[in-house]
């Protein structure tokens, strides 16, 4: 068990450039979630996949924000022309089934700078 | 609606001093119960966790946590704090069947030598 992988650790990016993070789950987890984490804030749930399929998306995953889960192993969060409102810890989430009974095995995330 | 409420936000302790820490939480159904910890800069490590049985519930690092119902709460406690312990506590509440747990805005806990 390696744990949850994020990369990168950190990034800076200027306002209106796109960049993506990667998640890489624990392997016989099926089930991968994306929270967002501002300062002073607990985490707040983006969205949800089972396997390959995205079943659950939050409000605050605006169009901006697109993730994906190719074969259900890895995936990726992107977010296209970002704005410095964006700037936040993106943190992944795996679990081995109902996040409910289960919990979740965070990832270290990904700290987000817009400039 | 499910809410959090960890009304400390920020609580310093000597070291070696009892600990508790707050969570009330607001919830339709029968909760599952979750205490995490997270430490500058890094994710978040659970620490223990209450779905049903024992309303006392031991978890890592010598962590406990005590499930009231009547009182919507689950206090996260530790009879001996190290300095080690220094971090932001996060409660959170989930339910069978959900895609996500909520989470509430946590506490910071300084530990003085």
């Amino acid at each position: 068990d390696t744990g949850v992988s994020q990369n990168p650790r950190h990034k800076i990016t200027k306002r209106g450039q796109n960049v993506t993070f990667r998640c890489d789950p624990i392997s016989e987890h099926n089930r991968l979630y994306w929270y967002r984490q501002t300062l002073g804030q607990g985490p707040e749930f983006l969205t949800y996949f089972q396997n390959e399929a995205q079943l659950e998306k939050s409000r605050l995953l605006s169009d901006r924000f697109s993730a994906e889960r190719p074969k259900g192993s890895f995936s990726t969060l992107e977010i296209q022309r970002t704005e410095q409102g964006d700037s936040a810890m993106y943190l992944c989430a795996s679990s081995l089934g109902d996040a409910g009974f289960y919990g979740y095995t965070f990832g270290s995330g990904t700290r987000l700078t817009v400039v | 609606a499910q809410s959090v409420t960890q009304p400390d936000i920020h609580i310093t302790v000597s070291e070696g001093a009892s600990l508790e820490l707050r969570c009330n939480y607001s919830y339709g159904a029968t909760p599952y119960l979750f205490w995490y910890v997270q430490s500058p800069g890094q994710g978040l490590q659970l620490l223990l966790k209450y779905f049903s049985g024992d309303t006392l519930v031991q978890g890592i690092k010598g962590f406990e946590a005590e499930f009231k119902r009547s009182q919507s709460s689950f206090n996260l406690r530790k009879p001996s704090v190290h300095w080690s312990d220094a971090a932001e506590y996060f409660c959170a509440v989930g339910k069978t069947g959900a895609n996500n747990l909520f989470f509430g805005t946590g506490t910071r806990l300084t530990v003085i030598p």
